[in-house]
């Protein structure tokens, strides 16, 4: 078990609708990064925060947003839902200050756009 | 080209085989690599790390980065039937820090059969 805990498991909702993702970050752990994966792409960075803060966007759609909270908990929001959007979405966190600290990923949420 | 070329498979090997897995990378910033293994319905889980060039062993698993080449490889030997899983290598171009970004290849997957 990574300490990273990801809700829902699983996500069926239809195109043009909206989703929210949650994670809850390993205990200390101040970063959080958000990656998609899907069969052709593989994982994909989408975006990082770190303490609260935006640090680093990697390929994000706009209609993707992403906040962490005070009590370093993430939330990833998904907007106007496309078909090609059904992946595998996971969380990681890390301590980030040590060099070389691993990033620790959650189960994921799986995504599946009808 | 992409940042990070790995070779799908799948690769199927009898128990006991040696495994050589492989990827090459085109951004010469990358000095820290990695190797994820992702069990199925699970998310990535560290397994080594080396930094620059050169071997680094633990137990059955040996990581070589040859930066001169841009190509780095994990050997697996005694190969295990629970050792089944997709094997994912990453790179970043820093070690830690709030803008820590890894990039990661697409996978292979890996079956050592019993």
């Amino acid at each position: 078990d990574s300490g990273v805990t990801q809700t829902p498991k699983h996500l069926i909702t239809a195109t043009g609708q909206r989703v929210t993702l949650r994670c809850s970050p390993r205990s200390g752990d101040l970063s959080v990064y958000w990656y998609q994966q899907s069969l052709d792409q593989g994982l994909q960075f989408l975006i990082q925060y770190y303490n609260g803060e935006e640090r680093a966007k990697g390929n994000i759609l706009e209609r993707f947003s992403a906040q962490q909270f005070p009590d370093l908990h993430s939330e990833l929001n998904l907007s106007s839902l496309e078909l090609g959007d059904s992946a595998l979405y996971f969380c990681a966190s890390s301590v980030a200050t040590a060099v070389g600290s691993p990033l620790h990923f959650g189960n994921g949420t799986r995504l599946t756009v009808t | 080209q992409k940042e990070v070329e790995q070779d799908p498979g799948p690769l199927s090997v009898p128990e006991g085989a040696i495994v050589s897995l492989n990827c090459t990378y085109s951004n010469s910033a990358f000095q820290y690599f990695m190797w994820y293994r992702q069990y199925s319905r699970k998310g990535p889980e560290l397994l080594m790390y080396t930094y620059s060039s050169g071997n680094k062993e633990d137990g059955r698993f040996t990581a070589q980065v040859d930066k001169s080449s841009k190509y780095i490889s994990l050997f697996i030997r005694d190969s295990q039937p629970s050792d089944s899983a997709t094997y994912l290598c990453a790179m970043s171009a820093n070690s830690g820090g709030s803008n820590y970004k890894l990039t990661f290849g697409k996978g292979t997957l890996l079956t050592v059969n019993p």
